[in-house]
């Protein structure tokens, strides 16, 4: 079966710090997606990154990068120089196969102080 | 380009009761997705319909239902509410459906925030 673990419940940073989030999955399918969401007080779950099974190479947007390793089912958020503003919860989710729905994992608070 | 707009923002009703959410997808998506997260379940998935067609559906009980319309909105409708359908309901769409082998990512709403009394 199916399924996300975010391991990092809540982390707390002071504002420039880097910071990781922790994303592990468990799939048997070959062809599958990975996402990650970051979801502030307003609610909505905003679209940070979208990387397929086949694509483990590293990306970077700015201050955010991602670390994506099949051997270890591992999908890694990093930020970079934190701001007050990173301050959210941030879902890491993998898409099934075959419906296209999404399986989130629980959640990573990030709480940044200035 | 308008993003996905859910109403209401904000819903109390009585237990017993039955609620209906609206979801209009961002123009030019036919697919749409919904979701219910809780502090205890976090976020599950309820169904997608495209086309008019529901796809695929969650493990939810069938009090939980929906429907797409043909300019791709959505409502989903939750019957003879409990206690523990308190919850934040998120709408997601998508241009072609799936976020699976299509790899087409979710834009999400704001969703409707239900409380139930």
């Amino acid at each position: 079966a199916q399924k996300v673990t975010q391991a990092q419940t809540e982390i707390s940073v002071v504002e420039k710090e880097d910071v990781t989030l922790d994303c592990v999955y468990e799939t048997r399918d070959t062809t599958y997606y990975l996402f990650w969401y970051k979801q502030p007080p307003s609610g909505e779950l905003v679209f940070l990154i979208r990387r397929n099974s086949f694509d483990e190479q590293n990306e970077i947007s700015g201050r955010y990068s991602w670390n994506f390793q099949k051997s270890t089912s591992s999908f890694n958020f990093t930020i970079t120089a934190s701001q007050v503003v990173d301050s959210a919860v941030y879902f890491c989710a993998l898409s099934e196969g075959n419906t296209g729905k999404l399986i989130f994992g629980q959640g990573t608070t990030l709480q940044v102080k200035p | 380009k308008a993003g996905v707009t859910q109403t209401p923002r904000y819903l109390i009703k009585t237990r017993g009761q039955q609620v209906t959410l609206s979801c209009s997808p961002i123009s030019g998506h036919r697919s749409v997705s919904w979701y219910q997260q809780t502090p205890g379940q976090g976020l599950q998935f309820l169904f997608e319909y495209f086309s008019e067609t529901q796809r695929n559906k969650g493990n939810f009980p069938g009090r939980f239902s929906g429907r797409q319309f043909s300019n791709s909105r959505s409502e989903m409708n939750v019957s003879t509410l409990e206690l523990g359908d308190s919850a934040l309901y998120l709408c997601a769409s998508s241009r072609r459906g799936g976020t699976g082998k299509k790899g087409t990512e979710a834009f999400f709403g704001q969703g409707t925030r239900l409380t139930v009394v």
